[in-house]
């Protein structure tokens, strides 16, 4: 079965650093990528996926995500952050070959991002 | 457009009590989907529904939980007896279709249980 690995659980930094979170999935088949982000007091909220093609993908807010077949990665960065950006960020994956159509989540990684 | 709706959005009960939660999905969306989110970790799929059929409980424990999704349209899910462990976020979410499905999902703003 697929897993995913968020090495980072909180991350804090100030506004107008760089960005970038580490996401790492187990699976040796297609795979369709996924970052989602819950805002405080609100729900998951989908921030950018991939699918094929183009590897590095670019999703709302100014976040992109970087997919890399070989080291089964979707790192997610953002080269500016702002106060607003303080959420928690969850990598997802879901494989695309097996009988198995659900996302399988990360830990997730809490980002506080100080003015 | 209307989202996921949830409710309860909070419930506390006492453990060996029972609790159920209501999810509606987005209109035209055929699969739905309940997670378990507890505090500090990611949310865990515990069943997958395509229109009013199951297609993944594999993670559901099924001695205490069950679910329901009558006329492929809202669902359902029960807790009985509870336990203190099932203290969490429950998580409900949907998509266009399963057996294509880009994973792509809508979530909901989640019921958080307590057990005492």
């Amino acid at each position: 079965a697929q897993s995913v690995s968020q090495h980072n659980h909180h991350v804090i930094l100030s506004e107008a650093a760089s960005l970038e979170l580490g996401c790492n999935y187990s699976y040796g088949g297609t795979v369709n990528l996924f970052w989602y982000v819950q805002y405080p007091g609100q729900h998951l909220q989908l921030l950018l996926k991939y699918f094929s093609g183009d590897p590095l993908v670019k999703g709302i807010k100014g976040f992109e995500a970087e997919f890399i077949k070989s080291k089964f990665s979707f790192n997610l960065r953002k080269p500016s952050v702002q106060w607003s950006d303080t959420a928690e960020y969850f990598c997802a994956v879901i494989a695309l070959d097996t009988g198995r159509r659900a996302l399988t989540f990360g830990s997730g990684t809490r980002l506080q991002v100080q003015p | 457009e209307a989202g996921v709706a949830q409710s309860p959005r909070y419930k506390i009960i006492e453990k060996r009590q029972s609790v159920a939660f209501w999810c509606n999905p987005i209109s035209g969306h055929a699969t739905l989907y309940w997670y378990q989110q507890i505090l500090g970790q990611g949310p865990k799929l515990l069943i997958q529904f395509q229109n009013n059929g199951v297609v993944d409980d594999s993670q559901l424990p099924k001695d205490r939980f069950s679910a329901e999704r009558l006329k492929g349209v809202d669902s359902t899910l029960k807790i009985q007896p509870a336990k203190l462990e099932d203290s969490a976020v429950y998580l409900c979410a949907s998509s266009l279709s399963s057996g294509r499905s880009t994973g792509e999902l809508f979530f909901g703003e989640g019921s958080r249980l307590t057990v005492l």
